[in-house]
């Protein structure tokens, strides 16, 4: 699986628009980029997943570059309660370790009011 | 629909002392993992369970063991404890290890001392 480079804090105003950016320059045709997050003490929450077209869903926005080396995960109105670590995840299919996800450190969004 | 679910949430233990730490999900997923998370660390898989009565070793197996009981439970066996093990366990889940999302558990903090 591709490794991914993430910012390690953001600060972002309530209500306005969160950008998270993460960088996979190596990956290839066949891996997905995966976004999770983590509220204090919790376990990790799904956010959203592409391949290669933008995503949206109730929670976020997720544009992947035309190259694919890069995307950014966008929280349109950012709440407290979005204030978590936020992973990006790059993961193959088809590889010996497709189940597996290989976790960074993440980036810390911190939103205040 | 309670989702994944793990026992305890909390333990204290003394060096060499053995305990299970317990996962069930209600999902009819196939695939159940084990991650551990220290500070500073991004999630690190330990082992996984790809469908039941099947399990391979993740990225940090040493000191571990599991079993896949049925389709719902996953346990994790620590046989002597030891405080490199001191962590925050977190047990997921998905339908059959592809592009499927993970869900995780609320997790289960463990001191050694």
């Amino acid at each position: 699986d591709a490794k991914t480079t993430q910012p390690p804090s953001m600060d972002c105003a309530e209500g306005r628009a969160a950008n998270l950016p993460c960088n996979h320059s190596t990956i290839s045709g066949n891996e997905y980029v995966y976004w999770y997050r983590q509220i204090h003490s919790q376990g990790p929450q799904y956010i959203i997943h592409g391949l290669k077209n933008n995503e949206t869903n109730e929670m976020a926005s997720l544009i992947i570059t035309e190259d694919r080396k890069s995307s950014t995960l966008i929280l349109p109105h950012a709440t407290l309660r979005d204030t978590a670590v936020y992973y990006c995840i790059v993961r193959g299919l088809n590889a010996g370790n497709n189940r597996k996800l290989i976790w960074g450190l993440g980036t810390s969004l911190a939103v205040n009011p | 629909n309670a989702g994944v679910t793990q026992t305890p949430k909390f333990q204290v233990l003394k060096t060499g002392q053995s305990m299970t730490l317990q996962c069930a999900q209600d999902m009819n997923h196939n695939s159940m993992y084990w991650y551990r998370q220290d500070p500073g660390m991004g999630l690190r898989l330990i082992y996984y369970s790809a469908s039941e009565g099947t399990t391979d070793k993740g990225e940090v197996p040493n000191g571990y063991n599991v079993s896949r009981l049925n389709k719902r439970e996953f346990s994790l066996r620590l046989e002597s404890a030891a405080p490199s093990q001191t962590s925050v366990y977190f047990c997921a889940s998905n339908s059959n290890g592809g592009q499927e999302t993970q869900y995780f558990g609320p997790g289960t903090r463990l001191l050694v001392l």
